[in-house]
């Protein structure tokens, strides 16, 4: 699976959109970018995740670049609740591309008032 | 309940003894991971069940570490003779085999283990 890069902290005022960037320049056509976040003490959890179209849910956007060597996480209006380690992982949706998440070291965003 | 249940929430134990953690994945999902923590650093994958095919044993660390999966549910990792540097939060996390798109879907993770060897 690709490797991702994405920088090691980030500070987002509450109320501001949170926008966290993931560069992966060695994505194949068949895998896909997903993102997780850990809550300090927590299991992980699934935001959002995209092949090459924009996507959104109730959490979060994905905006995935057309050559799709990077993307970008935003969090719409962050709340102190959104401080966490986030990660940007890609991997084949597919069994033959193997079926584990490789975690990187993420970014610690930090939301403050 | 609804989520991957993970117990013991906390072990201490001494080094050179066995442990045996357990998680009980969400009905129905097929698939099985043990992934573990160590303090601040990221998550480190152990192992991957997925129905009756044998199981990717491909991130432990060494041969005092198994796991089973029992009836495609609950699954138990061991450790034997443990060391200090086993000390860290071990994660379970479950998922369907594939979503109804054919992607292999999200994982959703226990609260995790927390192993401190001594």
């Amino acid at each position: 699976d690709a490797k991702t890069t994405q920088p090691t902290s980030m500070d987002c005022a509450e109320g501001r959109a949170a926008n966290l960037p993931c560069n992966h320049s060695t994505i194949s056509g068949n895998e896909y970018v997903y993102w997780y976040r850990q809550i300090h003490s927590q299991g992980p959890q699934y935001i959002i995740h995209g092949l090459k179209n924009n996507e959104t849910n109730e959490m979060a956007s994905l905006i995935i670049t057309e050559d799709r060597k990077s993307s970008t996480l935003i969090l719409p209006h962050a709340t102190l609740r959104d401080t966490a380690v986030y990660y940007c992982i890609v991997k084949s949706g597919l069994t033959g591309g193997g079926n584990k998440l490789t975690f990187g070291t993420g970014t610690q965003l930090k939301v403050e008032l | 309940g609804a989520g991957v249940s993970q117990s013991p929430s906390n072990k201490v134990t001494e080094k050179g003894k066995d442990v045996e953690l357990r998680c009980d994945p969400i009905s129905g999902h097929t698939a099985l991971y043990w992934y573990r923590q160590s303090l601040g650093q990221g998550l480190e994958f152990l192992i991957y069940f997925q129905g009756n095919s044998a199981p990717d044993k491909s991130g432990l660390p060494s041969d005092r570490f198994s796991a089973e999966r029992t009836g495609g549910s609950v699954s138990t990792l061991t450790i034997q003779r443990t060391q200090q540097e086993d000390s860290a939060v071990y994660l379970c996390a479950s998922r369907f085999q594939r979503d109804p798109l054919g992607n292999t879907g999200e994982l959703f993770f226990g609260e995790g283990s927390r192993l401190t060897v001594l």
